[in-house]
């Protein structure tokens, strides 16, 4: 158990560019979530995974933004044509049949 | 409407306990959650009650009552490591995590 990673851990990007990250849950997870933090407030709920089936997105989530799972196990999320206000923490978490998720350290992006 | 509350800012001494409490409305109840969570750090999490009563774990206890839609974490022998963020988060009817914003807790020597 090596725990959720997620890369990068920094992304700088000019407005307009698209950008991609990774999250590889804890082995044998089968459930992955993907949340989006701004300072001083808590996650926010962006979209959720059931091995490769993507079983809830976000209605806040913009036509921008898209998650894959191809093949149940790795996941990305991509946002196109970024904005300022796309700067945030993007989380990843993952979790088995019980309730807790557990998260990874998390891709900080600031959009310029 | 959804609903977490939580204090925004507290302050402790080093060697003290203190009590984060946490209000919630949210459509259905599937457990509530805390995490701790470091500047710039991913939230860690802490405990999970679905029942009623206090859960204890070492240092860190958390109670829950579901009549009156409150939890509270309790934390004691205060280290200036615990100074953090804590979050509390219910696991609505659609099993999916609502977040309050969380509580910044400063230890002061």
């Amino acid at each position: 158990d090596t725990g959720v990673s997620q890369n990068p851990r920094h992304k700088i990007t000019k407005r307009g560019q698209n950008v991609t990250f990774r999250c590889d849950p804890i082995s044998e997870h089968n459930r992955l979530y993907w949340y989006r933090q701004t300072l001083g407030q808590g996650p926010e709920f962006l979209t959720y995974f059931q091995n490769e089936a993507q079983l809830e997105k976000s209605r806040l989530l913009s036509d921008r933004f898209s998650a894959e799972r191809p093949k149940g196990s790795f996941s990305t999320l991509e946002i196109q044509r970024t904005e300022q206000g796309d700067s945030a923490m993007y989380l990843c978490a993952s979790s088995s049949g019980r309730p807790t998720q557990y998260f990874g350290p998390g891709t900080r992006l600031l959009v310029l | 409407g959804q609903n977490i509350d939580q204090p925004t800012e507290m302050t402790a001494t080093e060697g003290a306990i203190v009590q984060i409490n946490c209000t919630y409305q949210t459509s259905g109840f599937n457990g509530l959650f805390w995490y701790q969570q470091h500047a710039g750090e991913a939230p860690t999490f802490l405990s999970y009650n679905v029942l009623d009563g206090l859960e204890e774990k070492g240092r860190f206890s958390s109670f829950l009552s579901r009549s009156k839609g409150y939890s509270y974490l309790l934390l004691k022998e205060l280290q200036m490591k615990d100074s953090a963020s804590y979050l509390c988060a219910v696991l609505d009817s659609n099993y999916q995590l609502i977040w309050g914003a969380g509580t910044k807790l400063i230890i002061k020597p």
